[in-house]
């Protein structure tokens, strides 16, 4: 069983849609991390969320953690075929380490 | 300011052979993390070097995998000998210093194994 699991795991979309993708679990973290990861590239880093509840945006992505600390949700508005990768999330343990989920593969379709 | 650097970025190799990744992380960061990838799921660390010192090695299989970080700055991770479940994208990270610093990924290394 996955420590996080993430759905959906394959999401395919128009270009102009928006979207929402999750990351759950029965854990609670002290902070969690949402990666997009391209083809042939390794994952870049998007965003930190750390307070239950916290929202973060960035341009056309929101991020919301949980009031529990235990899942979080990205929403991307008006999805863009530069958009299209795997999205990871992770955790922190209490031991400091950094777990990922299995990740939600988009693609837009222009 | 340059990324993390990864050789080579594509492997295939025979099963029972050997197999070593070189990776050199950004300029100054002290800590250097192995991660192996497979496909259709996310990373899973493997070793987290701090400068030269290992300091979470319990997910590295040690009978076949082994890990080096001389002078506290390049790193080489090696499998010897090679079966074919270690087919994956092998990451390196790097981060300033503590874990909980921002991870800077390569872009890996694709082994496969025939």
């Amino acid at each position: 069983t996955q420590l996080l699991e993430q759905s959906p795991q394959f999401l395919s979309i128009q270009e102009g849609e928006n979207l929402t993708v999750y990351c759950n679990s029965s854990s609670v973290f002290s902070s969690l991390q949402w990666y997009r990861q391209e083809p042939g590239e390794g994952p870049v880093l998007l965003v930190t969320v750390v307070t239950g509840g916290e929202v973060k945006k960035l341009k056309r992505l929101t991020f919301q953690f949980g009031d529990a600390r235990k899942d979080s949700s990205l929403h991307i508005t008006a999805a863009q075929p530069g958009d299209t990768g795997l999205y990871l999330c992770a955790a922190r343990l209490d031991n400091n380490d950094m777990r990922f989920g299995a990740g939600t593969r988009l693609t837009v379709k222009p | 300011e340059a990324g993390v650097a990864q050789s080579p970025r594509y492997k295939i190799i025979e099963k029972r052979q050997s197999v070593a990744f070189w990776c050199n992380p950004i300029s100054g960061h002290a800590t250097l993390y192995w991660y192996q990838q497979i496909l259709g799921q996310g990373p899973k660390l493997l070793i987290q070097f701090q400068n030269n010192g290992v300091v979470d090695d319990s997910q590295l299989p040690k009978d076949r995998f082994s890990a080096e970080r001389l002078k506290g700055v390049d790193s080489t991770l090696k499998i010897q000998p090679a079966k074919l479940e270690d087919s994956a994208v092998y990451l390196c990270a790097s981060s300033f210093g503590q874990r909980t610093d921002t991870q800077y990924f390569g872009p890996g290394t694709r082994l496969t194994v025939l």
